[in-house]
């Protein structure tokens, strides 16, 4: 089955600075990405996705790429601001199989 | 649109006991996923459900189950419950697989003493 490992657990950056998340996976078939963010005790919402047949994906000040070739993915955060701090999660599936999510990452805004 | 909605949202039971998870996905979606979030391991895929039928099913032992009615509600049985068990249990819903856009509910908080 698919296996999704995720890198760093915990992130800490001056509010102003990026961030930057990135998740291999195994299943070379994947072709489903999503990004997740859940704010402490809040449910997880999507950011932001890529499917394989696409690089990379931009909204405003997030960004995804994708390395089909090496099987990793990357979530980009830019001129990150106090309300991006929360846990991250990458995702991956393909076709009506399961999402396999990674173990999140912990990101801090430090003011 | 309504969103992703579950029931309970906090539950405390007692070892050994059983308990049923409700959810009810956004109006239109007829594919329910169901995750077990714990602070050690993430988010775990338990089961998904489409048109009343288990499509995917994650690795978790026979005393979790599932079903989903023909209005695409689902629910979720624990039986013999573990101090294990212990979690927050997500639902998410969408249009038609887990490869569109999901949405979560805000999950049921079960406290197993």
């Amino acid at each position: 089955g698919e296996n999704v490992e995720q890198h760093p657990s915990t992130l800490s950056v001056q509010e102003g600075d990026s961030a930057v998340i990135k998740c291999t996976y195994s299943d070379s078939a994947s072709n489903y990405f999503p990004w997740y963010k859940q704010e402490l005790g809040k449910r997880p919402q999507l950011i932001i996705d890529i499917r394989s047949n696409v690089g990379e994906k931009k909204d405003q000040r997030i960004a995804v790429t994708l390395n089909k070739t090496a099987k990793h993915f990357s979530l980009h955060i830019t001129e990150t601001q106090p309300e991006d701090s929360a846990v991250y999660f990458c995702a991956a599936s393909f076709g009506n199989e399961k999402l396999t999510f990674g173990t999140g990452t912990r990101l801090t805004i430090i003011p | 649109k309504a969103g992703v909605t579950q029931t309970p949202r906090y539950l405390i039971k007692t070892r050994g006991q059983q308990v049923t998870l409700s959810c009810s996905p956004i109006s239109g979606h007829r594919s329910v996923s169901w995750y077990q979030q714990t602070p050690g391991q993430g988010l775990q895929f338990l089961f998904e459900y489409f048109s009343e039928t288990q499509r995917n099913k994650g690795n978790f032992p026979g005393r979790f189950s599932g079903r989903q009615f023909s209005n695409s509600r689902s629910e979720m049985n624990v039986s013999t419950l573990e101090l294990g068990d212990s979690a927050l249990y997500l639902c998410a819903s969408s249009f038609f697989s887990t490869a569109n856009e999901q949405y979560f509910g805000p999950g049921t908080r079960l406290t197993v003493t």
